[in-house]
């Protein structure tokens, strides 16, 4: 969705290294999240805010951090980066209060630590 | 702990055939049901969703079945095509605070000629 853009596409890094993948929007919503996916395993949360004042860990939040700059804009950083953070990403953005909120998701960033 | 069981994790179908993957839940607190298609290279969209108060929803060729008392939902596609050929993730949610998606490992599906 050209929506939601991710930058970068690929990278390539080494372990230990810190590295900060970025999300903007320009759907005008409020709440936006960060997963990775991984083969066999799905689309699992790391960070989700429904609002720039709102940061909230998701179910594999440990070795990562967020920051929300904006409504627009949200950042994934990987403080040490490590082999097993190898992953494909995510950025997401909905925009509803309630159950039933449709997600709407970047083309993902393709991470591979070394 | 994984909330929502997703199988098969491949699917192979022919032309024309139904495809069927199937998801099950554990949380009854979950009201609302999603299913996401994702192509290669592309992230995931949305595609069909029904909320538990239905047993049946269908858009076109795709048609979500569900059954609250075994918490199972499942996702059948008609006339399977090539270009139906993604991988299909299921999710829930449901109104208790914060309304994240869980979503299920995935299924491959691919159509065959």
């Amino acid at each position: 969705d050209a929506d939601v853009t991710q930058t970068p596409r690929n990278r390539i890094t080494k372990t230990g290294k810190r590295i900060m993948l970025e999300c903007s929007q320009t759907k005008g919503h409020d709440r936006m999240y960060w997963y990775r996916q991984d083969p066999g395993l799905g689309l699992r949360l790391i960070y989700y805010s429904f609002d720039v004042k709102d940061i909230n860990k998701g179910e594999i939040s440990d070795g990562y951090s967020v920051s929300r700059q904006a409504q627009a804009k949200f950042s994934l950083s990987l403080e040490s980066a490590i082999p097993n953070q190898t992953a494909l990403y995510f950025c997401a953005t909905s925009d509803s209060a309630g159950a039933g909120e449709t997600q709407y998701f970047g083309p993902g960033t393709r991470l591979l630590v070394l | 702990q994984q909330q929502v069981k997703q199988s098969p994790q491949s699917l192979i179908v022919q032309k024309g055939g139904i495809s069927i993957i199937n998801c099950a839940y554990e949380n009854t607190a979950f009201d609302y049901f999603p299913w996401y298609q994702q192509f290669p290279g592309k992230g995931p969209a949305l595609l069909i969703a029904i909320r538990p108060d239905v047993s049946e929803k269908k858009e076109g060729r795709f048609t979500i079945s569900f059954n609250k008392s075994a918490k199972q939902f499942s996702l059948h596609i008609m006339d399977s095509q090539p270009g139906d050929s993604a991988t299909y993730f299921c999710a829930a949610s449901g109104d208790f605070g914060n309304e994240k998606l869980t979503f299920g490992t995935g299924t491959r599906l691919t159509i065959i000629p």
